[in-house]
């Protein structure tokens, strides 16, 4: 079974308009951890913003923010005040146990191809 | 700005040539990992390493083989290289230590085979 849900193949935004990226995830375990990356068209993955299970409040990072609805295992990026440098694949990854154990492997969604239009 | 490298970035070869993809990073970090993706697909673990000589199979079988015999260097080779094998791969790195411990990336390999 999938453990990461990415369901928006591709979007269209217009610029300077804010656009929500679906992540929803699947595990039993309670400590976990959720990872945006963005990778342009140059290859490099690019860190954006992490949130874990038992933080209290949705994490946020210059325009981008997580609306993390634990109950409902999602964890939706949003962008705020979009911009062309955004259009780019965007991948919701997944850590599963506790931080400090650092012998993890992420789990991967399919991504999303985001495209801002001037 | 994350401090790994890959070489080539892009390469085009025939069936059976044997490959090395050069990855390394200038950060200290213990764990590396590659990837392989496909365009437009999610990333699949081929491979990782959480030390010197210290290299372990990923979910993904692959017939490429890895190395680590410096912190720094962690380069994959194909022996035969085949279609099948046109893909591009992603080296990746992390501290053992630190919060949230997220990937640095290469910027990757993007290798087709003939």
């Amino acid at each position: 079974a999938q453990k990461i849900t990415q369901t928006q193949p591709g979007m269209f935004v217009q610029e300077k308009e804010a656009v929500t990226l679906d992540c929803t995830y699947d595990t039993s375990d309670p400590s976990y951890g959720l990872f945006w990356y963005k990778q342009p068209s140059s290859g490099e993955m690019i860190f954006l913003i992490y949130q874990g299970s038992y933080d209290q409040q949705n994490a946020t990072e210059g325009r981008y923010s997580l609306n993390f609805q634990k109950a409902r295992k999602s964890a939706n990026l949003v962008i705020s005040a979009s911009q062309l440098g955004d259009s780019a694949m965007y991948f919701c990854a997944m850590r599963e146990g506790h931080s400090f154990d650092s012998n993890y492997q992420l789990i991967w969604g399919a991504g999303t191809k985001l495209i801002i239009k001037p | 700005e994350a401090d790994i490298y890959q070489t080539p970035r892009y390469l085009v070869i025939g069936t059976g040539k044997k490959i090395t993809l050069e990855c390394s990073q200038t950060m200290g970090h213990d764990k590396m990992y590659w990837y392989q993706q496909d365009p437009g697909m999610e990333l699949h673990l081929i491979h990782y390493s959480y030390g010197v000589n210290s290299t372990e199979k990923g979910d993904l079988s692959s017939e490429s083989t890895v190395s680590r015999i410096r912190t720094e260097h962690f380069p994959l080779t194909l022996e035969s290289a085949r279609p099948s094998h046109t893909s591009q791969y992603l080296c990746a790195s992390k501290t053992g230590t630190g919060f949230p411990g997220e990937l640095f990336f290469g910027e990757g390999s993007r290798l087709t085979v003939l």
